[in-house]
């Protein structure tokens, strides 16, 4: 089974902070990852997929990198907006979620 | 606009079925060969994919869930369905469809709302 693990697992910050955060894959899978941000009580939203592509609509300040088995996501000036959680999500085999990165204020 | 709605029963009793449908509108379930799928999300816990369809024909099931899911495409009503057999307090959760796009397996989007699921007698 392919497992997903994410670092770390809250991350507290400011507003303006460069957060980044990490997913890695026990297996390779490619570029075959997506980022997501929940708020309670909403679905995920799609932020970042194929590890770096900016889905339509997302500000620019997220941006994603990585192959084979290190990812990360990058915020580069943190906005009130962004407090939320962050997951990552491969689709090379089927699809699984690692365990999420709660963003809270500092 | 493509766009998905959770719906069923928000509570059930230990050892009995789950039965849950999405309804999809701004387009059909047929017409496009996509994956549909279910996600769900234990209070407080990470999202755990549960299983998707391929156009109403082959099914993927989460290998922790196998035995007790079931997926169905119903193209009459444009909507597709899970059944979760045999549950217990661990299956409380919010559950979403989905429905993946892009390369790959594809990554999810758009997601219904979520429907909350509490078992419990």
């Amino acid at each position: 089974d392919l497992q997903m693990t994410q670092s770390p697992s809250t991350l507290s910050a400011s507003v303006g902070d460069r957060v980044t955060i990490t997913c890695r894959t026990s297996q390779s899978i490619s570029t075959w990852l997506a980022w997501y941000q929940q708020k309670p009580g909403k679905a995920p939203k799609v932020l970042i997929f194929d590890a770096s592509k900016l889905e339509s609509g997302v500000p620019s300040r997220f941006s994603g990198s990585g192959s084979g088995t290190e990812f990360t996501l990058t915020i580069s000036s943190l906005q009130p907006d962004d407090f939320a959680t962050y997951f990552c999500q491969q689709y090379n085999s089927y699809w699984t979620f690692g365990p999420g990165t709660k963003v809270e204020i500092k | 606009q493509l766009q998905l709605q959770e719906s069923g029963p928000g509570l059930v009793r230990p050892s009995e079925t789950l039965s849950l449908t999405c309804s999809v509108s701004g387009g059909s379930i047929s017409t496009s060969s996509y994956y549909w799928g279910w996600i769900r999300q234990s209070p407080g816990k990470g999202l755990e994919w549960i299983g998707s369809i391929f156009y109403g024909e082959d099914t993927y099931y989460n290998p922790s869930l196998k035995g007790r899911v079931t997926i169905s495409v119903d193209t009459s009503k444009n909507q597709f369905s899970l059944i979760l057999s045999s549950v217990t307090a661990a299956d409380t959760a919010m559950y979403f469809c989905a429905r993946p796009r892009g390369s790959g397996s594809g990554f999810f989007d758009p997601w219904g709302q979520g429907t909350l699921v509490v078992v419990s007698s």
